[in-house]
């Protein structure tokens, strides 16, 4: 099974911060990742599939970047709706696995 | 609208079974998988397996792989996931999500979440 890790796990950062979340998978995933933003007590969020595509409805200060193994989730400029749980997730081959999440807040 | 609509919340003892239905809208079923994931309070994300509405092809993950059963009806529009010998691990919430086995555009649609309880 593809392992997923994640760094930082937790961080704190202000409105207007930019922010990146890192993903780094134990095996090349052909851009195979995707990112999904979870708030409590909703279900996750589709941010962006293919490494980099942005899902369609999100907006474009969330950006993705990086290829093989090291992955990365930026937000050009923290809105107070972005504080929240990120997960990246692969979808290579099965089983599909998530990383174990970067929650951020204030 | 696309949307996956799950089934209310179950309380269970250790040892039964549960069975959660996802309902999907807005789109042609046979077009997409669905993915079963679930929660732990306080915990991540766990990926626990994709059927095919189209063809029935399932992918387990191996955890689960002698306690679930994953299905769909095409007439009914509806997914099911059916988790056998329950035990207080198993509290969680169980998502269906819309996607395919790989590639693709990831989970797109979720559902809104099913909250199992299993307490003597």
């Amino acid at each position: 099974d593809i392992q997923m890790t994640q760094s930082p796990s937790s961080l704190s950062a202000s409105v207007g911060d930019r922010v990146t979340i890192t993903c780094r998978a134990s095996q090349s995933l052909n851009n195979y990742l995707n990112w999904y933003q979870q708030k409590p007590g909703q279900a996750p969020k589709l941010l962006i599939y293919a490494a980099s595509s942005l899902q369609s409805g999100v907006p474009s200060r969330f950006s993705g970047s990086g290829s093989g193994t090291d992955f990365t989730l930026t937000i050009s400029s923290l809105q107070p709706e972005d504080f929240a749980t990120y997960y990246c997730q692969q979808n290579y081959s099965p089983p599909q696995t998530f990383g174990p999440g970067t929650k951020v807040d204030i | 609208q696309v949307q996956l609509v799950q089934s209310g919340a179950a309380v269970k003892k250790p040892g039964a079974s549960v069975k959660v239905s996802c309902k999907a809208s807005g789109y042609t079923f046979t077009d997409y998988g669905i993915h079963w994931v679930r929660q732990a309070p306080g915990q991540g994300l766990e990926w626990m397996g994709w059927i095919s509405p189209y063809n029935g092809h399932i992918n387990y993950a191996r955890k689960f792989q002698v306690r679930v059963t994953m299905t769909t009806d095409t007439s009914t529009i509806t997914a099911y996931m059916e988790l056998t010998s329950l035990t207080s691990d198993d509290t969680a919430v169980y998502y269906c999500a819309r996607g395919f086995s790989s590639g693709g555009t990831g989970m797109d649609v979720w559902g809104q979440g099913t909250t199992v309880t299993v307490s003597s």
